[in-house]
């Protein structure tokens, strides 16, 4: 059973084109996140959303576009890619408990490269 | 501005070493993470410490909060090649909302 699922898991596309990445998670949690993790490995929060809401909204380009369907669904939508788009996004999920406890669950990855 | 700084950035040890990384910051944090990141694979959460001076075991690792919970290490025993991985510290941003703040991870390679 996969918790946290993506799709895809690679993706290779042009300057200029618009992608997108889909995410489910199957834990009933609340809270869903988008991660970007640059050839350096560094990870960064994107967006967060809970119950749909939007409640994190990192200084990211506007030609990146999350939308929250349902609680178990966030797509990540991305116009005019650029080279500097090229890294690997994940997906996240949680409960939204106490801070000090609350677990992320992390999908496998979408690993983008922009030609 | 919370920063966590993870050190060393790479580590390569024969198999049955023994090792700790680091985790440090000069801002308090309310709790640390730590997390194994597998090659095409998400972070997957390892542990969590809240109180300062908490130690938590999980087999061979160790996981050590500072006394004033502005750092972290994590001590591995007698390490195995399945220990091979990217070792990433977090921990929670001030300004809430569960915003994880992460530290550039230490890259780590046990060769049996």
């Amino acid at each position: 059973d996969t918790a946290v699922s993506q799709t895809p898991k690679y993706l290779v596309t042009q300057m200029g084109n618009d992608k997108s990445i889909k995410c489910e998670q199957n834990l009933g949690h609340d809270t869903m996140y988008w991660y970007k993790q640059d050839s350096k490995k560094f990870l960064k929060i994107m967006f967060s959303y809970n119950n749909k809401e939007l409640i994190i909204n990192e200084t990211v380009p506007n030609r990146f576009s999350p939308k929250s369907p349902d609680k178990a669904h966030l797509n990540l939508h991305i116009n005019s890619l650029e080279l500097g788009d090229s890294a690997v996004y994940f997906c996240a999920s949680s409960l939204w408990e106490e801070v000090s406890t609350d677990t992320q669950y992390f999908g496998p990855g979408t690993r983008l490269t922009v030609l | 501005t919370q920063l966590l700084e993870q050190s060393p950035q790479f580590l390569s040890i024969q198999e049955g070493e023994n090792l700790t990384v680091y985790c440090n910051s000069s801002s308090v944090f309310s709790s640390l993470q730590w997390y194994r990141q597998e090659p095409g694979e998400g972070p997957v959460l390892l542990v969590t410490v809240v109180t300062g001076g908490e130690v938590k075991k999980l087999k061979r690792l160790t996981f050590q909060f500072g006394d004033a919970r502005k750092d972290s290490s994590l001590h591995i025993t007698a390490a195995q090649p399945g220990d091979t991985g990217l070792y990433l510290c977090a921990g929670p941003h001030s300004g809430g909302y569960n915003k994880l703040i992460f530290g550039a991870g230490t890259r780590l390679a046990v060769h049996p």
